[in-house]
């Protein structure tokens, strides 16, 4: 069965600092799609990335930037030069392969401190 | 429409009543999700259509919950006999791809309907 883990609960950073968010994934899939969304304090639920299995480069949008590891089965997200309006929840997201569904993980509350 | 929408955005409703939740998908969109979230958590997957092909519903909790979506555009949540436990915020989302082993697209919500149970 599919599985997407974000082992932290809640972090708070200082303003432009730099912040990873950490997300680990189980699947027996050789081809899947793995996403991040944030919700933030509206609540509503925004797509941020999405990345293919096969995709072999790692990339940057803006401040945004993920990390891909197959051999860690994880897809970290990062922000760089953090801001206030970055506060929210932040969801990572594991769909495509033999379950077709998206599921999400738990969520990490990311708290940007001015 | 412009995004995808949901209605009622609040619905209270006494244990025991039937309510029905709806969505409007994105035009175009052909894949239509359904989700629960309950707060603090991260959305709990119930089911999901390509065009109006019900395709997993192995997240809907039990036969009080159904959806359907006959003409592969709007879609409706049914929960029957609600109980307290039924009570959260219900997600739609919509995605412009067929969802499936060659190509997962990204979702787009709507902004939620909320139900509470007394």
């Amino acid at each position: 069965a599919q599985k997407v883990t974000q082992a932290q609960t809640e972090i708070s950073v200082v303003e432009k600092e730099d912040v990873t968010l950490d997300c680990v994934y189980e699947t027996r899939d050789t081809t899947y799609y793995l996403f991040w969304y944030k919700q933030p304090p509206s609540g509503e639920l925004v797509f941020l990335i999405r990345r293919n299995s096969f995709d072999e480069q790692n990339e940057i949008s803006g401040r945004y930037s993920w990390n891909f590891q197959e051999s860690t089965s994880s897809f970290n997200f990062t922000i760089t030069a953090s801001q206030v309006v970055d506060s929210a929840v932040y969801f990572c997201a594991l769909g495509g392969g033999l379950d077709d569904k998206i599921i999400f993980g738990k969520g990490t509350r990311l708290h940007i401190l001015p | 429409g412009a995004g995808v929408s949901q209605s009622p955005r609040y619905k209270v409703t006494k244990r025991g009543q039937d309510v029905a939740l709806r969505c409007d998908p994105i035009s175009g969109h052909v894949s239509l999700y359904w989700y629960r979230q309950a707060l603090g958590q991260g959305p709990e997957f119930l089911t999901y259509f390509n065009y109006e092909a019900q395709q997993d519903k192995s997240g809907l909790p039990n036969d009080r919950f159904s959806a359907e979506r006959p003409e592969g555009s709007i879609s409706t949540l049914t929960i029957q006999r609600t109980e307290q436990r039924d009570s959260a915020m219900y997600r739609c989302a919509s995605s412009q791809t067929v969802q499936g082993y060659a190509n997962t697209g990204e979702l787009f919500f709507g902004e939620g309907s909320r139900l509470t149970v007394l």
